[in-house]
């Protein structure tokens, strides 16, 4: 069965800190890995989708990387407004449905 | 570009009381998805349609819930009767097809008391 395990849970930044969230999954056959932002009280908002390893996509501080068996969410100096959780979700070769994982909770502080 | 549109946002209700949400995708949009998000977990995926077709409900626990998607446009989610452990956040979403991008509502906030 198709699996997304994230970590850390939860990060806490300082401000210009930068530091990467970890996405690592099993499927047979990948088919797309995508990233997304909540914020409280809002549902997600996409961010990137990744199909093969090795590709890399970048917007603003975020930059989303993928091998075989994860995918990292890079973030470059880190402001408060990046403060949320980040989804990493998956879409394997078995089953049309898009599986995500538990997200990982970021706090910047100023 | 309009997103995906849900209503109610909040609603608070008794257990065995009984409670429909409803959603309208994306135009255009032909796969459908209703997810439950419980607080501090990911989105879990309820049930999945392909225009007003069934693809996924395997994680739909159908002795209370169900779900319809009419004329392959808007869909209704009901739960019927709730249980204290229904309370979620209910997230509708739409795809262009499946495998594409997935673009989801504010969510619908329920409380089961």
């Amino acid at each position: 069965e198709d699996q997304v395990t994230q970590s850390p849970e939860a990060l806490r930044l300082q401000e210009g800190e930068s530091s990467s969230l970890n996405c690592s999954y099993t499927v047979s056959g990948l088919r797309g890995l995508f990233w997304y932002r909540q914020d409280p009280g809002k549902g997600p908002e996409f961010l990137f989708t990744l199909y093969s390893a090795g590709e890399e996509k970048e917007k603003e501080r975020l930059k989303a990387t993928l091998t075989k068996k994860e995918s990292f969410l890079h973030i470059t100096a880190p402001k408060p407004e990046d403060s949320a959780t980040y989804l990493c979700a998956v879409l394997g070769a078995s089953y049309d449905k898009v599986i995500f994982g538990p997200g990982t909770s970021l706090s910047v502080i100023p | 570009e309009a997103g995906v549109a849900q209503s109610p946002r909040y609603k608070i209700i008794e257990k065995r009381q009984s409670v429909a949400f409803w959603c309208n995708p994306i135009s255009g949009h032909a796969t459908l998805y209703w997810y439950q998000q419980i607080l501090g977990q990911g989105p879990k995926l309820l049930i999945q349609f392909q225009n007003n077709g069934v693809v996924d409900d395997s994680q739909l626990p159908k002795d209370r819930f169900s779900a319809e998607r009419l004329k392959g446009v808007d869909s209704t989610l009901k739960i019927q009767p709730a249980k204290l452990e229904d309370s979620a956040v209910y997230l509708c979403a739409s795809s262009p097809l499946v495998g594409n991008t997935i673009y989801f509502g504010e969510g619908s906030w329920l409380t089961v008391v």
